[in-house]
């Protein structure tokens, strides 16, 4: 069956640190790759997406995420986190399995940034 | 544009009763997707509805079903409560349905507490 991984379940970074998040997914079609986001009080929203062409795809708030396609992963990164950065994370695919699509989300990554 | 409304926003049952939870789609989008998010398991998919009909289904017993009517607006009903049903319950709604790149846009959640 497919599935999304996320490694991390819960990250604590300091200000200023540098950001990867893993996901990685079992699937061998062609995917369509997301990364949401849920702040804290707030609804689950988009954070960046993946359809085609560049593997490297920019989001809101300075976050990007890299398609490696032979390694089955998409993973979230950010140069410098802010305090306003701690949220929850959660990797999604997009994948068309027994005759239709299907939104699959990983389990989530808990961040939190110290001030 | 108003976001995906979802109400009760909090519940509070007990075991053995049954529960309706409603989600209002933002205006124009056909297709409503149910999910249960506990801590640790991330969002697991219940089912989707487009166009009053359901497409998709995940994983869940009988006693979770939905429906959706005309004006796109979704109802989901848990029967015979159990104490692990306790979770937030997410509603999202895109656009169009089963495509690859449809876009999720979620509602804050009814918080349901099984006692």
């Amino acid at each position: 069956a497919q599935s999304v991984s996320q490694h991390n379940h819960h990250v604590i970074l300091s200000e200023a640190a540098s950001l990867e998040l893993g996901c990685n997914y079992s699937y061998g079609g062609t995917v369509n790759l997301f990364w949401y986001v849920q702040y804290p009080g707030q609804h689950l929203q988009l954070l960046l997406k993946y359809f085609s062409g560049d593997p490297l795809v920019k989001g809101i708030k300075g976050f990007e995420a890299e398609f490696i396609k032979s390694k089955f992963s998409f993973n979230l990164r950010k140069p410098s986190v802010q305090w306003s950065d701690t949220a929850e994370y959660f990797c999604a695919v997009n994948a068309f399995t027994s005759g239709t699509y299907k939104y699959i989300f990983g389990t989530g990554t808990r961040l939190k940034v110290l001030a | 544009k108003a976001g995906v409304t979802q109400t009760p926003r909090y519940l509070i049952k007990t075991r053995g009763q049954q529960v309706t939870l409603s989600c209002s789609p933002i205006s124009g989008h056909r297709s409503v997707s149910w999910y249960q998010q506990t801590p640790g398991q991330g969002l697991q998919f219940l089912f989707e509805y487009f166009s009053e009909t359901q497409r998709n289904k995940g994983n869940f017993p009988g006693r979770f079903s939905g429906r959706q009517f005309s004006n796109s607006r979704s109802e989901m009903n848990v029967s015979t409560l159990e104490l692990g049903d306790s979770a937030l319950y997410l509603c999202a709604s895109s656009s169009s349905g089963a495509l690859a790149k449809n876009i999720q846009y979620f509602g804050a959640g009814t918080r349901l507490s099984v006692l």
